[in-house]
């Protein structure tokens, strides 16, 4: 197996929980944050999305929260399943370059 | 198709020798985009593409490296005289335009160099 990620953030939910996942981004001109989801051997899956003139956004069972006065941004999985289990990163961009900037991935980890 | 296809899923280099990577994008996505993985952590960000053209490079690091997507041909990364620190996961992404939600990630290419 893959002896990665072993000081990854690992937050650890019971099943059925809610989870919620942090992250802060460090450019203040960013105007679009992204989070994805990595399981192992695979490579990052869309969740959801958020433009700077928003403060939130909903998605099936997701919900991205953007506070730009700390840079602070954060992803909530309500009613968290197994299948949840994996690496989650968030992404920042702007309008002037396509290029991602990729926070410091956090491991969610989800108990039966 | 509606994958981003990377070949090959493993490659094995002895140090200063080359490697290659191989990424078709999304059919009709312009964008294509190069990242670097390491320790399945970090990501760094090389290069993109509109179409053949370079986007931007300011990604890639200027000795070894080299870029390219032709037509009709998938786009490729290559590396010459590979160092130990090259060992990473390579994943490329095509997206239609700059708009994030046709921004797909391929499966990766994991890079060992022994």
């Amino acid at each position: 197996g893959e002896s990665v990620g072993l000081h990854l953030p690992t937050l650890s939910v019971q099943e059925g929980d809610n989870s919620i996942i942090n992250c802060a981004y460090s450019n203040s001109a960013s105007d679009y944050f992204i989070w994805y989801k990595q399981e192992s051997g695979k490579g990052p899956q869309f969740i959801i999305d958020i433009r700077s003139n928003m403060d939130k956004r909903q998605g099936q069972r997701v919900t991205v929260l953007l506070n730009k006065t700390v840079k602070h941004l954060s992803l909530q999985i309500a009613a968290t399943q197994p299948g949840d289990s994996a690496v989650y990163f968030c992404a920042e961009g702007t309008g002037t370059a396509s290029k991602l900037t990729f926070g410091t991935g956090t491991r969610l980890q989800v108990t039966l | 198709g509606e994958e981003v296809a990377q070949t090959p899923k493993h490659l094995v280099r002895g140090e200063g020798q080359k490697a290659k990577l191989y990424c078709a994008p999304i059919k009709g996505h312009s964008y294509v985009f190069w990242y670097q993985q390491v320790l399945k952590n970090e990501f760094k960000f090389l290069i993109s593409f509109q179409n053949e053209n370079v986007f931007d490079e300011t990604g890639m690091p200027k000795e070894r490296f080299s870029a390219k997507c032709l037509p009709n041909s998938p786009c490729s990364l290559e590396i010459q005289a590979t160092k130990l620190e090259d060992s990473a996961v390579y994943f490329c992404a095509s997206s239609h335009d700059r708009a994030l939600y046709g921004y797909t990630f391929g499966s990766g290419t994991r890079l060992t160099v022994v």
